[in-house]
């Protein structure tokens, strides 16, 4: 099974600003996603994050706001950009290996 | 399209009850169904699968039974531990693609 590692694990990050969030693979994959974790809620996914070329978006969900880059099989960035309080959330690289869906152990972010 | 339809929680138990968390699916053909597990913070983890109808997955003392009957995949243990406590997730992949349809979650607390 993939061992998905992100960075950074927590942060508390004011208003307005930008957080990217990397997302490290241990094997190569061919299927990486970014979920949404609100508090208390299930998954939403965000996009599928799409090696070489630009990311598929879920409906909600905008390049402008979350930017993703995937450079290569193994790793890919997530970033909120312009934070609200309402960002506020566990944000989840996850990678699909063998219809499976592995999970990396989360951002949890705070948004003052 | 596929989905899932999870018991709501909170569910609360002492140590050693049985215990039952439905989920009941809605599918196109007989995909693979999950249970994932998130440990008060972390991320969520596989508990077990069934990749096709009557198979049973189980883990960790846990079992659910793949009924294309009753359209239901539910979770269940004998004897629950403090150690068990953690929202569990109903899950199967969408459609289309590798994407995973996750459930609301439950939120399971035993008791000493």
């Amino acid at each position: 099974s993939a061992v998905i590692s992100q960075k950074p694990s927590r942060d508390i990050c004011q208003r307005g600003t930008s957080l990217t969030i990397q997302c490290q693979v241990d094997s190569q994959v061919t299927m990486m996603f970014w979920y949404r974790q609100q508090p208390g809620q299930s998954l939403t996914l965000i996009a599928t994050a799409n090696q070489g070329s630009e990311a598929t978006y879920e409906s909600g969900f905008v390049i402008d706001k979350f930017p993703i880059s995937r450079p290569n099989l193994t790793f890919s960035t997530l970033t909120v950009s312009n934070m609200s309080p309402e960002d506020s959330s566990i944000y989840l690289c996850s990678a699909s290996e063998f219809n499976e869906q592995f999970f990396g152990p989360g951002t949890r972010l705070t948004v003052l | 399209g596929n989905s899932v339809t999870q018991m709501e929680g909170p569910v609360t138990l002492s140590e050693e009850a049985f215990l039952t968390i439905n989920c009941t699916y809605t599918a196109t053909g007989y995909p693979s169904l999950f249970w994932y597990v998130q440990y008060p913070g972390e991320g969520l983890q596989l508990l077990l699968k069934a990749t096709k109808a009557d198979d049973k997955g189980s883990n960790k003392g846990f079992e659910a039974t793949y009924r294309k009957e009753t359209t239901s995949f539910h979770l269940e243990k004998g004897s629950v531990q403090v150690s068990d406590s953690a929202v569990y997730f109903c899950a199967l992949p969408r459609n289309t693609g590798n994407q995973f349809y996750f459930g609301t979650g439950t939120s399971l607390t035993v008791i000493p």
